[in-house]
């Protein structure tokens, strides 16, 4: 079946340090990606998407580009901030009627970022 | 607008009790999620709904686990009985019709931690 797997955290950065954080999927066709973040004591929001090959979603300085030759979505950021402490999933959303609605997530990275 | 609500926000009970969560989708969401998030297991989709019927409730651990939908806005998740492997922190998330708002974007709750002693 369809799965996510994220590298491990956590993830100890300084501030305006470079970020990435590794995401491979296993799925049949061509899923969607995403990337949610769970900031503490809150439920997860999206934070970017791609729905096909080589399309870059960004947001927030965020970016993550789909490749589909080495089945990844890999999670960057030009130079992190304190605020940017939570913890990242990496998602799919399989094609198909039996997959509306539903998302695939990995186990998530918590990444803590130091002043 | 409101997101999603979700109660309690933590419970505390023992081996045993039975167990209810709450949920409150936004208003004008058809698809609701109940997912359970544990640190070995991380997150879960348990069961879904779309129009207020279980799609696919392949997640759901045991028969302990049962979750109804009776109408558009409201959506219990129960546990009976409890135990302690249980312990986890409990997510509803809803999402807008096929066709509106962004693909794939489910919107959660904060989510309810429950204790099983």
């Amino acid at each position: 079946g369809d799965s996510v797997t994220q590298m491990e955290g956590p993830v100890t950065l300084s501030e305006e340090a470079f970020l990435t954080i590794n995401c491979t999927y296993t799925a049949t066709g061509y899923p969607s990606l995403f990337w949610y973040v769970q900031y503490p004591g809150e439920g997860l929001q999206l934070l970017l998407k791609a729905t096909k090959a080589d399309d870059k979603g960004s947001n927030k300085g965020f970016e993550a580009t789909y490749r589909k030759e080495t089945t990844s979505f890999h999670l960057e950021k030009g130079s992190v901030q304190v605020s940017d402490s939570a913890v990242y999933f990496c998602a799919l959303k399989g094609h198909g009627s039996s997959n509306t609605g539903k998302l695939i997530f990995g186990q998530g990275t918590t990444l803590q970022v130091k002043p | 607008d409101a997101g999603v609500i979700q109660s309690p926000r933590h419970e505390v009970t023992e081996m045993g009790q039975e167990v209810t969560l709450r949920c409150k989708p936004i208003s004008g969401h058809d698809y609701l999620f109940w997912y359970r998030q544990t640190m070995m297991r991380g997150l879960e989709l348990l069961i879904y709904f779309n129009n207020n019927v279980p799609i696919d409730d392949s997640g759901m651990p045991e028969d302990r686990f049962s979750a109804k939908m009776p109408n558009a806005s409201f959506s219990t998740l129960k546990i009976q009985p409890s135990e302690p492997r249980d312990s986890a922190v409990y997510f509803c998330a809803s999402s807008p019709p096929t066709g509106q708002g962004v693909a794939g974007e489910l919107f959660f709750g904060e989510g309810s931690r429950l204790t099983v002693l």
